[in-house]
């Protein structure tokens, strides 16, 4: 079946511009998370949505990054206003009910901001 | 807070030999502990996940080993072959999944 899939696969900007990345789960999967992931860097935990629940938004580095998830499936990851140091992979995945630990990962969006 | 420690950063080895990926954590109240594999331009994939009342688990060539008490767990490939170039992650999960940084394998025919 289809797996995790994520657009643009790449994106060049310019410093201040904003973006949107967007991120399709695997059907039938409820909880959806976005990862950063920065040269030489471990993954760092953005965001996490879980059903109807409140999104876990305490991995959000600052107040221009935002994510909304519509209809309980796909998910945009917005960036306000980009700096150079927001350059990096970004990683979404998904998980079925219960496993919340059995993350499927998409293959990223390379974010590079000029 | 957790923290996740790989040693080495990057590692090459001639085809042949076995590999072993050190994974080092700081808080030991952990459900499990997973290896993923991450190719160039691609998401990460699951290797081995290993329950926190667990002491291994093994796929093939691959096993993996955890102690909570002393904060570790190692990825043991044996027989690496050029396929196995990739950059293996662990991540510890408390509620969240906490990665390292990587290690960066390369073997060479």
């Amino acid at each position: 079946g289809a797996g995790v899939s994520q657009s643009p696969s790449n994106k060049v900007t310019e410093k201040g511009k904003d973006v949107e990345l967007r991120c399709d789960p695997i059907s039938g999967h409820t909880a959806l998370y976005w990862y950063r992931q920065s040269l030489g860097q471990g993954l760092e935990f953005l965001i996490y949505f879980q059903g109807n629940s409140a999104p876990d938004k305490s991995g959000l580095p600052s107040d221009r990054f935002s994510a909304e998830r519509t209809g309980g499936s796909v998910s945009t990851l917005t960036i306000q206003r980009t700096q150079q140091e927001d350059s990096a992979v970004y990683l979404c995945a998904s998980s079925p009910p219960p496993l919340a630990w059995a993350q499927y990962f998409g293959p990223g969006t390379r974010l590079t901001v000029l | 807070k957790q923290e996740v420690t790989q040693i080495p950063a990057a590692l090459s080895v001639p085809e042949g030999e076995n590999l072993v990926l050190n994974c080092s954590f700081t808080d030991s109240a952990i459900y499990n502990l997973q290896w993923f594999r991450q190719d160039p331009g691609k998401g990460l994939t699951s290797l081995l996940l290993i329950q926190s009342s667990q002491r291994e688990q093994t796929s093939g060539r691959l096993n993996a080993s955890l102690d909570k008490s002393s904060g570790r767990s190692t990825l043991y490939i044996a027989a690496s072959q050029p396929g196995d170039s990739a950059t293996y992650l662990c991540a510890a999960e408390g509620g969240k999944l906490q990665f390292g940084a990587g290690t960066q394998v390369v073997v060479t025919p």
